[in-house]
């Protein structure tokens, strides 16, 4: 099987930077991906790391490191509007579907 | 990216009643396509994955009895809550994956709010 592990909650001011951890069990493993999901809508995709290393969007950044099974997405420069529930999401093989963690509710702060 | 639609998106129905939801692909097409239930401030739950012209594969402890599904083209995938209960109530979003090279990504839809009273 496979399990994902995130912290449920994370504060921040505008501006500043965050890094939300995610560390995961499973048999094998064919990428990590990272969405965000603001209330009342539905996830979106915000990054893929097959590879270990860093993958930059704009002011997001993915990490993945599978020797340590382990990944975080970097947020920088933070907008009120990236409050929002931030999930992990990692498959195990090409042939299955995404498993989710259990999401970080990311708060921005004025 | 590519374009994911639901349809309807919020619905209230009485207890009993079953209730249709549809995700279609709008700009590619699905071959595989997936459904999710996400309650209150939880993740979300993969409920089946839904395969063109085949019989759907459900997860552990979801009834397929209950939770019918239909995938009859490559556009459009359909999830049928037959005789609906208030336990379920809840978000249910549909989402395609699309794979090509070192592309991997999943594109949901915009979700379905079911009531049921």
């Amino acid at each position: 099987g496979q399990s994902l592990e995130q912290p449920s909650e994370v504060t921040a001011v505008e501006g500043a930077i965050v890094q939300i951890n995610c560390t995961y069990q499973t048999s094998g493993f064919y990428g990590l991906s990272w969405y965000q999901q603001h209330d009342g809508g539905a996830p979106t995709f915000l990054s893929y790391n097959a590879l270990d290393g860093l993958e930059e969007t704009g002011r997001f950044s993915s990490f993945l490191s599978r020797s340590d099974s382990y990944g975080y997405l970097l947020l920088q420069e933070l907008q009120m509007k990236d409050s929002a529930s931030y999930f992990c999401a990692v498959r195990g093989n090409y042939g299955q579907n995404f498993v989710f963690g259990p999401g970080t509710r990311l708060s921005v702060l004025p | 990216g590519a374009v994911v639609s639901q349809h309807p998106s919020w619905v209230i129905c009485k207890s009993g009643t079953s209730v249709k939801i549809e995700c279609r692909s709008l700009d590619f097409q699905a071959t595989t396509m997936f459904w999710y239930r996400q309650f209150p401030k939880q993740s979300l739950m993969l409920m089946a994955t839904s395969n063109e012209g085949s019989k759907a594969t459900y997860e552990q402890g979801v009834e397929k009895d209950k939770f019918l599904i239909n995938h009859a083209s490559l556009t459009l995938s359909t999830l049928t809550v037959t005789s609906a209960h208030p336990e379920d109530s809840s978000f249910y979003i549909c989402s395609a994956r699309v794979s090509s090279g070192s592309r991997n990504e999943q594109f949901f839809g915009p979700g379905t709010r079911l009531t049921v009273l």
